[in-house]
């Protein structure tokens, strides 16, 4: 099993669209997650923190499951500038690498 | 505050040629991760450096890549004797002490072609 696995998709969504990715993780250890956003040929942004209380910014929302071992990342009303690979990020659990998943595509549409 | 700062932005090298990417992290950061990513890939991890110091160099392959992060000026990673197969993106990461390298700063990465 991988460390880290996301859904590769593409999830080909309308604009307006809400949508949801999902990210399991192996390490049980693990202490800190991460939504990353990478557009094609550009370097990975940092989309925001994963909180064991859940997180909201904007029209973004991310959530942890420790016992179910997956994060999530809820997208509402989507642009078509949120296009982009999701980029699921797992740290702690004894090392200080950060694992990275392979990402999930969302494309939206007009 | 500037962000985290790569160069070359490309870079093309023919076989057996070396290859320096630079990074310089961001003010204050004194974390440095290098990543490789081949196209339609994930990034992979390759090394993790504090200043004057490699904490782990897992991801790197043990022949032809060495990487450095002195005192003072960036972090550099070196490929020498390059082969078409080390063709990929490269990102170079910061993170502040405090943080303990949980969160990342990105740089634009260095785009290497080896022809």
């Amino acid at each position: 099993r991988k460390e880290v696995e996301q859904d590769p998709g593409p999830f080909n969504v309308p604009e307006g669209a809400t949508v949801a990715f999902n990210c399991t993780y192996s390490n049980s250890a693990s202490q800190s997650f991460f939504w990353y956003r990478q557009d094609c040929r550009k370097e990975p942004k940092l989309l925001m923190s994963v909180y064991s209380s859940g997180n909201e910014d904007g029209r973004f929302t991310a959530q942890l499951n420790r016992a179910s071992q997956y994060i999530s990342l809820l997208i509402r009303d989507s642009k078509l500038s949120d296009s982009a690979t999701y980029l699921c990020v797992v740290n702690g659990g004894g090392s200080y690498i950060p694992t990275f998943g392979r990402g999930t595509s969302l494309i939206v549409h007009p | 505050n500037a962000g985290v700062m790569q160069n070359p932005r490309h870079l093309v090298r023919r076989r057996g040629q070396e290859a320096r990417l630079r990074c310089s992290p961001m003010k204050g950061h004194s974390h440095v991760y290098w990543y490789r990513q081949l196209p339609e890939e994930g990034l992979k991890f390759m090394v993790y450096l504090q200043k004057e110091n490699i904490i782990d160099e897992s991801g790197m392959p043990k022949e032809r890549f060495s990487a450095e992060f002195p005192k003072e000026g960036p972090s550099i990673l070196r490929i020498q004797q390059v082969v078409r197969g080390d063709s990929a993106a490269y990102f170079c990461a910061s993170s502040p002490p405090m943080t303990g390298g949980y969160e990342q700063y990105f740089g634009p990465g260095t785009r290497l072609t080896v022809t």
